[in-house]
């Protein structure tokens, strides 16, 4: 199988202007989580989303959202981009969303810059 | 708020000796604790796990010694090699404030250097 893939790998953007960045869940895999991980710091829950529908949201402002697809694909947008949303956005996938213990695997990430 | 502690932020340790690092944590719901690796330019990887029903977890040069008194917890890299080069990450599930399930709440994490 293959891992989680995350789309695309670099992505500079000047502040106001938004941002797509997408994920595609290892195969089985139905629940999607985004996180942010600011240089120096651990991951951030912004997201999750399981059968198309928002499970949970970080402490995040509404610029931004994201969205699942009916194949557990997903997508995060990022509206009126500042300086401080610069960070490694990564996806995580897992088989359920209840469990504590179920196992997220992580994707290598979309590093956005913004000037 | 900082759910888990992580310390050191750097770790420089010769190849061949024990790669020590420690979290904290406070909420006693806690019910599994997993460490992450990650790699420059990759996305972190579950390296190994424990939950609190066990004191110390091996596999292979990788222990995680677990103290439920004291919330905290540690992992060990036996015999560390320039391979285990890394930044590696405690966590714990929790439910965030809005959320409805288990998300995992990071440690700052630690700097590994291991030099020839």
């Amino acid at each position: 199988d293959a891992g989680v893939t995350q789309s695309p790998t670099h992505l500079i953007k000047t502040r106001g202007q938004h941002v797509t960045l997408r994920c595609s869940p290892i195969s089985g895999h139905k629940s999607v989580s985004w996180y942010q991980q600011v240089l120096g710091q651990g991951p951030q829950f912004i997201f999750q989303y399981y059968e198309k529908e928002e499970r949970g949201r970080g402490n995040f402002p509404d610029r931004f959202s994201a969205r699942q697809f009916p194949n557990y694909s997903s997508e995060l947008n990022v509206n009126a981009l500042l300086l401080g949303d610069s960070a490694l956005y990564l996806c995580a996938a897992r088989r359920s969303w209840e469990s504590s213990t179920d196992t997220q695997y992580f994707g290598p990430g979309t590093r956005l810059t913004v000037l | 708020q900082q759910q888990v502690k992580q310390s050191p932020q750097s770790l420089i340790v010769q190849k061949g000796g024990i790669s020590i690092i420690n979290c904290a944590y406070e909420n006693t719901a806690f019910d599994y604790f997993p460490w992450y690796q990650q790699f420059p330019g990759k996305g972190p990887a579950l390296l190994i796990a424990i939950r609190p029903d066990v004191s110390e977890k091996k596999e292979g040069r990788f222990t995680i010694s677990f103290n439920k008194s004291a919330k905290q917890f540690s992992l060990h890299i036996m015999d560390s090699q320039p391979g285990d080069s890394a930044t590696y990450f405690c966590a714990a599930p929790m439910i965030p404030s809005g959320a409805g399930s288990y998300q995992l709440t990071f440690g700052k994490g630690t700097k590994l250097s291991v030099i020839p």
